[in-house]
């Protein structure tokens, strides 16, 4: 599976857009761009998930660039509720998925 | 709610101990897999079983096994605890497939904690 690189930390400011960017420079073509959150010792949460085409469900939108070495994972409108940390996988189906150290976001007042 | 169930939430046992960690998947869901968490080594990867069977394998010491039994559920047996096997140890299932692929989608239980003295 594909390593993936995330900053360790990013702050937002309520209300506003949480962008979360993700390097994948060795993706292969059959693997897809999973997210995950997990709020403070909280089990891991499943956000969205996308191969090539941008993506975007009731929690959020996944925009992945053309050549799909990286990625972003935006949060619309940021709420206290959002600070967690934020896992980006590189996903083969079949293959075993493989939390990295991903970025902690902290959404402040 | 996931619909992950896992038990006990807490434990407190001493070093050389055996213990058993129990997971209840969602309903449907044929697959489990385990993860530990850890301070220093975050979300490892330790197990998978699809349908009773394992299928995949992580980082999993030889003195940790787990079945997945004919109800679907799974144990993790932990033994000859030592102070680094002090972790969140967590549960997930999922759709799953016989060819041994799944989504990526998984659905996650709160954990059980895990502390050795």
């Amino acid at each position: 599976d594909a390593k993936t690189t995330q900053p360790p930390s990013m702050d937002c400011a309520e209300g506003r857009a949480a962008n979360l960017p993700c390097n994948h420079s060795t993706i292969s073509g059959n693997e897809y761009v999973y997210w995950y959150r997990q709020i403070h010792s909280q089990g891991p949460q499943y956000i969205i998930h996308g191969l090539k085409n941008n993506e975007t469900n009731e929690m959020a939108s996944l925009i992945i660039t053309e050549d799909r070495k990286s990625s972003t994972l935006i949060l619309p409108h940021a709420t206290l509720r959002d600070t967690a940390v934020y896992y980006c996988i590189a996903f083969n189906q079949g293959g075993k998925l493989i939390f990295g150290q991903g970025t902690e976001l902290s959404v402040k007042p | 709610d996931s619909g992950v169930t896992q038990t006990p939430k807490h434990l407190i046992t001493a070093t050389g101990q055996r213990v058993t960690l129990r997971c209840s998947p969602r309903s449907g869901d044929l697959s489990v897999y385990w993860y530990q968490q850890s301070l220093d080594q975050g979300l490892q990867f330790l197990i998978q079983y699809y349908n009773g069977e394992e299928r995949a394998k992580g980082n999993i010491l030889e003195r940790f096994s787990a079945q997945q039994f004919p109800d679907l559920h799974s144990e993790l047996n932990l033994s000859s605890l030592e102070l680094g096997d002090s972790a969140l140890y967590f549960c997930a299932s999922s759709v799953g497939s016989l060819a041994g692929g799944h989504t990526g989608e998984l659905f996650f239980g709160e954990g059980s904690r895990l502390t050795v003295l």
